[in-house]
């Protein structure tokens, strides 16, 4: 099993160019995750999905687009993307049921400049 | 508004320490609550709390909850370099909805263990 994956794992954008992130899990899990960590911040919720086809919003939303077409995969896209959006962006992502333990991918470091 | 709180946010201890780390929550209808290491890349799982006053142990690890205090604490025995990294400590919960589906975590403390 290969667990969590991230795709790229660096990226470096300038400011109004748009990218999209790509997590897969392969333990079939309902649910997945996006998150941001920046230096001081801890991990902060973007967007998180409950299964297939369905999304909602975190703590930290705006300027960030999410789709789960398919149970294993959950796409983070920057639109135009800011310096602000430099991060290292984690996806996870976890099973149904009384545990809350969610599985973390590598990570993805972006730059904005 | 729910928290997860942890302290120290830093810590430089010498190998063969004991380190006690901080987490104090106040989370809506508390569930449980979990520990993670980071080292360079993704968290990995260290430890869920349900139960207060039980101990969970994993070699020289060990964390215990206190609902009456709304507070954990992780303890590493004889510390050892390998053992610097961010600890996260994280509960369910969250104000924007369906608070049993998200983590809250907290800033995490870096430790740093020298030889």
């Amino acid at each position: 099993n290969a667990g969590v994956t991230q795709t790229p794992k660096f990226r470096v954008l300038k400011t109004g160019q748009s990218m999209t992130l790509l997590c897969a899990q392969d333990m079939n899990h309902e649910y997945m995750y996006w998150y941001r960590q920046d230096p001081g911040m801890g991990l902060r919720l973007i967007h998180y999905s409950v299964g297939e086809g369905t999304t909602a919003k975190g703590e930290v939303p705006d300027g960030y687009n999410v789709s789960r077409l398919k149970k294993q995969n959950f796409l983070l896209g920057l639109e135009s993307a800011a310096p602000s959006q430099t991060s290292v962006y984690f996806c996870a992502s976890r099973a149904s049921g009384v545990s809350y333990e969610q599985y973390f991918g590598p990570g993805t470091r972006l730059t904005v400049t | 508004e729910d928290k997860v709180v942890q302290s120290p946010l830093s810590l430089v201890v010498h190998e063969g320490d004991t380190v006690t780390l901080n987490c104090s929550y106040e989370v809506t209808n508390f569930r449980s609550l979990l520990w993670y290491k980071q080292e360079k890349k993704a968290p990995t799982f260290l430890f869920m709390l349900t139960s207060s006053g039980i101990e969970k142990k994993s070699g020289r690890l060990s964390s215990i909850l206190d609902k009456k205090e709304l507070s954990s604490i992780l303890n590493i025995t004889a510390t050892q370099t390998g053992d610097s990294a961010i600890y996260l400590c994280a509960g369910p919960g969250g104000n924007y909805g369906g608070a049993t589906n998200k983590l809250i975590f907290g800033t995490g403390t870096l430790l740093a263990v020298q030889p």
